[in-house]
C-alpha cells in the first residue's frame, strides 16, 4: 500500500535528550513537511522540503533539525534546545507544494 | 491577523440535520483550498478540495468566495460518523499550506 509511515507512534524523552522521529513515504512525492499540533490548536509548520538535499525552516523551526538525503525519507530531530517539545508531530507529503498533502499517523512526544 | 480563521464551534446537531460553517483567509493571492477532517488524536485526512465553481461530494458541499475571502463547508443529512474536527486549509504561497484551528462538529442520536 502507498502511504506515509511515521515511527514511533509514542515517544518519551528525558530532559536534555535529543530524539529523532522517522517519516518515510512511498508515494514518490517531492514535497515533505513536518507539523506540530498542540491541544486545541491548528497545525504549525516546523520544516519543509521541496526536493532531495534541500529543506527550509517553517514558522517554528527553533530547536528542531531535519535532513533530506533520500526522496522517501524526512526525519525530524527534536533537540534539547526545544524547550516545550511535548506535542503531536505530523509528517506530510504532497506531489507539489500547491497540492493537497497526505499525512502519516503522527508521533506523540512526551517529555518526562 | 491569522492567515486562516475558523469558528471553533462546537456545532452540536441531531442526526439528519444540515450543518454549515465558514473559514476566512487573509491572503488574497491564495490559490488552493481544502477541507480536511481530523478525528480525536488522529492525523488529518483530506475531505475535499475546493474549486472556484464550488463542488459537491455526496452529502458534502464546499464553496469558495474569493471576493470575500472565505470558504464554506455544508454537511447534509448528518450522520453520527460525521462527528469530527474539520480543518480549513489554504495554500497561502508557493510552499506552505496554512491550517485553521478547526471547527468541531458533534452529531447526536
Amino acid at each position: 500500500d502507498g502511504g506515509i509511515t511515521q515511527s514511533p507512534k509514542y515517544l518519551f524523552r528525558k530532559e536534555g535528550q535529543n530524539v529523532t522521529l522517522s517519516c518515510e513515504q512511498n508515494l514518490n512525492h517531492d514535497a515533505m513537511y513536518w507539523y506540530r499540533q498542540d491541544p486545541g490548536q491548528g497545525l504549525r509548520l516546523i520544516y519543509y522540503s521541496q526536493i532531495v538535499n534541500d529543506f527550509q525552516k517553517g514558522d517554528i523551526a527553533e530547536g528542531y533539525s531535519v535532513s533530506r538525503e533520500k526522496k522517501e525519507s524526512f526525519p525530524l530531530t527534536v533537540t534539547s534546545a526545544q524547550k516545550n517539545p511535548t506535542a503531536f508531530y505530523l509528517c506530510a507529503s504532497s506531489i507539489d507544494p500547491s497540492r493537497e498533502a497526505f499525512f502519516g499517523q503522527g508521533t506523540r512526544l512526551t517529555v518526562v | 491577523r491569522k492567515e486562516v480563521e475558523q469558528d471553533p464551534g462546537p456545532f452540536n446537531v441531531p442526526e439528519g440535520a444540515t450543518v454549515a460553517f465558514n473559514c476566512t483567509y487573509s491572503n488574497s493571492a491564495s490559490q488552493s483550498f481544502f477541507w480536511y477532517r481530523q478525528d480525536c488524536r488522529k492525523e488529518p485526512k483530506l475531505l475535499m478540495s475546493v474549486y472556484s465553481s464550488g463542488n459537491e461530494d455526496g452529502r458534502f458541499t464546499a464553496q469558495l468566495n474569493r471576493a470575500s475571502q472565505y470558504i464554506s463547508l455544508l454537511i447534509r443529512d448528518s450522520k453520527l460518523s460525521d462527528s469530527a474536527t474539520y480543518l480549513c486549509v489554504v495554500n497561502s504561497n508557493d510552499y506552505k499550506l496554512s491550517f485553521g484551528a478547526g471547527t468541531t462538529v458533534t452529531v447526536r442520536a
